[in-house]
Parts: C-alpha cells; sequence; structure tokens
C-alpha cells in the first residue's frame, strides 16, 4: 500500500483566498484524522470521521474550515478564507485498529 | 482533559549513547502511543503500549499505568535518530492529546 496521500506538498497563497487540501487515506481505514501543526501549539487534532461521518469536529478553529468525505477513499480540508495565521503544515492520518498511520503532510504558507 | 508532560524538550547527545525520552500524564489511561517525527516533517508510529515494556530494534518503550509514566529509550544512538520523539494519550474513544515533543539531536 502507498500509505496515506496528500496533496499538495506545499501551497502558497495570498491571504483571502480559498484552499484546498486533499487526502487519500489507506484502503481499508475507517477513521481519518486532520491535524494542523504549528511552532506554537503543537500538533492538533482539528476533526475526525468515521466510516465518512464527521464525528468530532470541536477542534476546527472557526467557520472558516470545512472539511468533507465524500467516500471512504477521499477527504477534503477547506479554507475560506485563508488568513496568514492558517500557516501550518496539516496532516491527514488514517486508522483501521489501534495505530494511526500519517500522510507526508501539506505545508500552508498564506501571504 | 489529560495534560501531557514530556522532558527534555531539547536533548543533544553523542553517538553511542544512551537516550531516555520521559512522559508522564494526568488522566488515567488505557494506552500510549509514541511517535517519531523526521526533520523532513515525516511522522511514524512507533509503539503503542499498555503496559510493560516494548522492544523494536534499538528502541524501548516502558509504562507505568500507576504512576502515570513512560520511558522510550534508545540504545546505542544513531545520528539517523534525530528527530522529535511525541507521546499521545487517548482523550475519549479516538482524540488523541500530544505531548509538546522532545527534540533529539545525535552528533557523529
Amino acid at each position: 500500500d502507498a500509505g496515506v496521500i496528500q496533496s499538495p506538498r506545499h501551497e502558497v497563497t495570498e491571504m483571502g483566498q480559498e484552499v484546498t487540501l486533499r487526502c487519500k487515506p489507506i484502503s481499508g481505514h475507517d477513521y481519518l484524522f486532520w491535524y494542523r501543526q504549528t511552532m506554537m501549539r503543537g500538533l492538533e487534532l482539528l476533526i475526525y470521521f468515521n466510516n465518512n461521518v464527521p464525528i468530532d469536529d470541536s477542534g476546527m478553529p472557526e467557520d472558516r474550515f470545512s472539511a468533507k468525505m465524500p467516500n471512504a477513499s477521499f477527504s477534503t480540508l477547506k479554507i475560506q478564507p485563508s488568513e496568514p495565521r492558517d500557516s501550518a503544515v496539516y496532516f491527514c492520518a488514517s486508522k483501521m485498529g489501534d495505530t494511526q498511520y500519517f500522510g507526508p503532510g501539506t505545508r500552508l504558507t498564506v501571504l | 482533559k489529560n495534560e501531557v508532560e514530556q522532558s527534555p524538550q531539547n536533548l543533544t547527545a553523542q553517538e553511542g549513547e544512551f537516550i531516555t525520552i520521559n512522559c508522564s500524564y494526568s488522566v488515567g489511561i488505557s494506552a500510549l502511543h509514541w511517535l517519531q517525527q523526521h526533520p523532513g516533517g515525516g511522522i511514524v508510529s512507533l509503539f503503542m503500549l499498555s503496559s510493560g515494556k516494548k522492544k523494536h530494534g534499538r528502541l524501548i518503550a516502558t509504562i507505568n499505568i500507576q504512576e502515570k509514566h513512560s520511558s522510550l529509550h534508545i540504545t546505542a544512538s544513531h545520528p539517523r535518530d534525530s528527530a522529535v520523539y511525541i507521546c499521545v494519550t487517548p482523550e475519549g474513544a479516538q482524540k488523541l492529546v500530544f505531548g509538546q515533543g522532545t527534540r533529539l539531536t545525535i552528533n557523529p
């Protein structure tokens, strides 16, 4: 298996633009997680899905953030409009059983 | 909410040294994870343990559930072990609480 796939790996955008991050989980995994990592706050859980259904989105910072999982093999995290303070590395992870498998992350820079 | 504290925050050692990273948490848990984040940013799950000790190559993880403490040891450390090591505890059924990480640098 190729592992968790994220795209793009790097994204640079201007404040106010819409940003869409993509994730393909490992086939057969029934949980998918979106995390954000910053120097100040470390790793934080944003939202997670179980069988494509959002279970807990209490970590989503504000209404500018939204996440979808239209099917078992694809999820998106959208920021609209983006702000400089959204600059971070966004990780997607999938899980079946006890171990989460992390994607390589998307480094987002909002100018 | 579980508070997870790691020590030290930064650790620099010479190749070959025995390394210990500590993790303490405030709320009783059933299991704990150790993650490794490489300088390039990739995150790898090293261990999930609920009691006693686990060993994988030169890495050894121990946990004491009663004392709410876990340690990660690296024997015969190597520069390629240089990474950030993160202790993670569960919160509820699926959420995780992350320690702030220990940045390990092994000099040749």
